[in-house]
């Protein structure tokens, strides 16, 4: 199985910090790659996948990157309501993988 | 618009069986893979299992193969896990998510249904 590794796993920033996540990948993936937000008590909601493709509706301050093993997911300036969860996920082999899960807090 | 509704959870024993469900709707289902997904208490996401759009190609984690099933009735619109020996870390949320077209992903969620294994 392919194991996906997040960094950090907690992040304390500011509003209008700039929050670089990593993924990284046990294997070369392509770009098989999606991030998710995810808040208390609600579904995943899905910002990017393809690793850089944005999904109709979420914020341009959100992108993604990265191709084969190592991708990120940056937020150019935080919001309040960006403060949650954040997850990658690998959909090139079964069976799909997501990673630890990063979470964004306010300092 | 896209809906989707899981059912079926609950309190139940460790070695029971219990059948969720996800009705459809908004959408074509017949034309899309559905998964299901699911999150233990204050833990992350887990992927447990997926169904092609025709019901023909299913996919299971490691964690779950043998012991849950899943399947799906496009004439109801309706996704289906069926889950034996149940075991208390198979406490969670349990999700469906609809895959997003040829891409590896899940563009729609339901809102999850709480299973919990306890004696």
């Amino acid at each position: 199985d392919i194991q996906m590794t997040q960094s950090p796993s907690f992040v304390s920033a500011f509003v209008g910090d700039r929050v670089t996540i990593t993924c990284r990948a046990s294997q070369g993936i392509d770009n098989w790659l999606a991030w998710y937000q995810q808040k208390p008590g609600r579904a995943p909601k899905l910002l990017i996948y393809a690793a850089s493709t944005l999904q109709p509706g979420v914020p341009s301050r959100f992108s993604g990157s990265g191709f084969g093993t190592d991708f990120t997911l940056t937020i150019s300036s935080l919001r309040p309501e960006d403060f949650a969860t954040y997850y990658c996920q690998q959909a090139n082999f079964f069976p799909w993988t997501f990673g630890q899960g990063t979470k964004v807090e306010i300092k | 618009q896209v809906q989707l509704v899981e059912s079926g959870g609950g309190v139940v024993q460790p070695g029971r069986s219990l059948r969720l469900s996800c009705a459809a709707s908004g959408f074509s289902f017949r034309s899309y893979g559905i998964h299901w997904v699911r999150q233990a208490p204050g833990k992350g996401l887990e992927w447990l299992a997926a169904v092609s759009y025709d019901g023909s190609d299913k996919y299971y984690a490691d964690s779950v193969k043998g012991r849950f099933t899943i399947s799906r009735d496009n004439s109801k619109n309706t996704l289906y896990l069926h889950m034996n020996s149940l075991r208390a870390d198979d406490t969670a949320i349990y999700y469906c998510a609809k895959e997003k077209e040829r891409v590896g992903t899940f563009d729609h969620w339901g809102q999850g249904t709480l299973v919990t294994v306890s004696s």
